[in-house]
């Protein structure tokens, strides 16, 4: 089965610093990956994904992330944090057309005004 | 997007008794449904996959008669906790695919406390 490594626990930053989160996976397959954010208090929101092709993946609120095979990593970016970017993020893997999601520990961000 | 619901959004309950969470797909159908927990500064993990019309799926060390899970129709799965006792006091997270098999939509997750 697949799983998945996230090595920051806990990540703190100014505003307008620039973010990078690591993830790492464990398959031996075709995956789909996935980051996921929780805002304090709500629920799960996809923040990005990757299937296939560019391996550069741009997502909402101006994260991406870079699937790179070699290194079994999808490490997610941002140039410029926000304060509102202080939240909880998820790294996420699913085997190639298979529901069975599993998640990264998560880390957590705090950005200070 | 999909919309996945669930209810309660909390619960509070005796030692002992038994707690009933609702997942449902708002604007979907699902034949699949999958249910994680989630502790305190900690991630999801799956405990189950709630399948339609056929028993569910669950994940090693998860306990099929403690946690029993009911998918009832194409947009309504539940998840009743039998006998409940403070360590299951957790937050539970459901999940449906949508629009093809590998995208997921998440429900706001129910707190459950076991006093």
């Amino acid at each position: 089965a697949q799983s998945v490594s996230q090595h920051n626990h806990h990540v703190i930053l100014s505003e307008a610093a620039s973010l990078e989160l690591g993830c790492n996976y464990s398959y031996g397959g075709t995956v789909n990956l996935f980051w996921y954010v929780q805002y304090p208090g709500q629920h799960l929101q996809l923040l990005l994904k990757y299937f296939s092709g560019d391996p550069l993946v741009k997502g909402i609120k101006g994260f991406e992330a870079e699937f790179i095979k070699s290194k079994f990593s999808f490490n997610l970016r941002k140039p410029s944090v926000q304060w509102s970017d202080t939240a909880e993020y998820f790294c996420a893997v699913n085997a190639h057309n298979n529901n069975d999601m599993r998640f990264g520990a998560g880390t957590r961000l705090t950005v200070k005004p | 997007g999909a919309v996945v619901s669930q209810h309660p959004s909390r619960v509070i309950c005796k030692s002992g008794t038994s707690v009933k969470i609702e997942c449902r797909s708002l604007d979907f159908q699902a034949t699949t449904m999958f249910w994680y927990r989630q502790f305190p500064k900690q991630s999801l993990m799956l405990m189950a996959t709630s399948n339609e019309g056929s028993k569910a799926t669950y994940e090693q060390g998860v306990e099929k008669d403690k946690f029993l899970i009911n998918h009832a129709s194409l947009t309504l799965s539940t998840l009743t906790v039998t006998s409940a006792h403070p360590e299951d006091s957790s937050f539970y997270i459901c999940s449906a695919p949508s629009g093809g098999k590998d995208t997921q939509y998440f429900g706001p997750g129910t707190r459950l406390t076991v006093l």
